[in-house]
């Protein structure tokens, strides 16, 4: 079974900390996404990552950015966190390819922030 | 602007009853379909792939597909309170890099 975890179920910060969520996955996979969930406006990508080092945007990168230097992790970063980026925080994985299967997304179990 | 629409709901039906969850997509180019469930509270579980017209079934799930249409569809067989969560449709994004695009979801409650 695809595995994908992420470092912390809950966090509360700052308003103005810098933030690091984690995400490992245990598949080979080649491709790693970043959502958040907001009530009433579904999931939204935030960026994604296709390789590693390679990393695209997505619909709202504004206020995050992300690193992935090995296959199986990636970060999703707040500069400088601020109270409107309070969420659910969601990290998926896929292969990579036209076959059918391979961008099937498996997701990890989330992690909720508050931003105080 | 890709588009998945779905019904927010609830959808209400009892217990022992098909379930019936629609969703409509824009991208003509898609070729991959999945239905996603979420409990309160969790992260969306993948339930269904489909990525051919007609049906497909896996237990009491069988997820419908028209790409004329630009229609999919799930329905829930002999539904379950355990059922009771929100759906999630996702189609995949023509334009490549496996992106998926999510509907809203519909929430679902099976009553006893």
């Amino acid at each position: 079974d695809v595995k994908v975890t992420q470092s912390s179920r809950y966090l509360v910060k700052r308003t103005g900390e810098k933030v690091f969520l984690e995400c490992v996955q245990d598949m080979d996979h080649e491709n790693m996404f970043w959502y958040r969930q907001d009530p009433g406006l579904g999931l939204r990508l935030i960026y994604f990552s296709y390789d590693v080092k390679m990393k695209e945007k997505g619909d709202i990168p504004e206020g995050y950015s992300v690193s992935r230097e090995k296959k199986e992790r990636f970060s999703l970063i707040l500069e400088s966190a601020s109270t409107n980026q309070t969420s659910m925080y969601l990290c998926a994985s896929s292969l990579s390819g036209r076959e059918a299967g391979r961008d099937e997304q498996f997701f990890g179990p989330g992690t909720r922030l508050t931003v105080l | 602007q890709k588009e998945v629409e779905q019904n927010s709901g609830p959808l209400s039906v009892p217990e022992g009853a098909i379930a019936s969850l629609n969703c409509t997509y824009s991208d003509r180019g898609s070729q991959s379909f999945f239905w996603y469930r979420q409990y309160s509270g969790k992260s969306p579980e993948l339930i269904m792939s489909i990525y051919s017209n007609g049906d497909k079934e896996d237990g009491r799930f069988t997820a419908q597909l028209n790409k004329a249409s630009q229609y999919v569809s799930l329905l829930i067989r002999d539904s379950q309170p355990s059922d009771s969560a929100t759906y999630l449709c996702a189609v995949g994004f023509s334009g490549g890099y496996n992106k998926l695009i999510f509907g809203a979801g519909t929430r679902l409650a099976v009553h006893p």
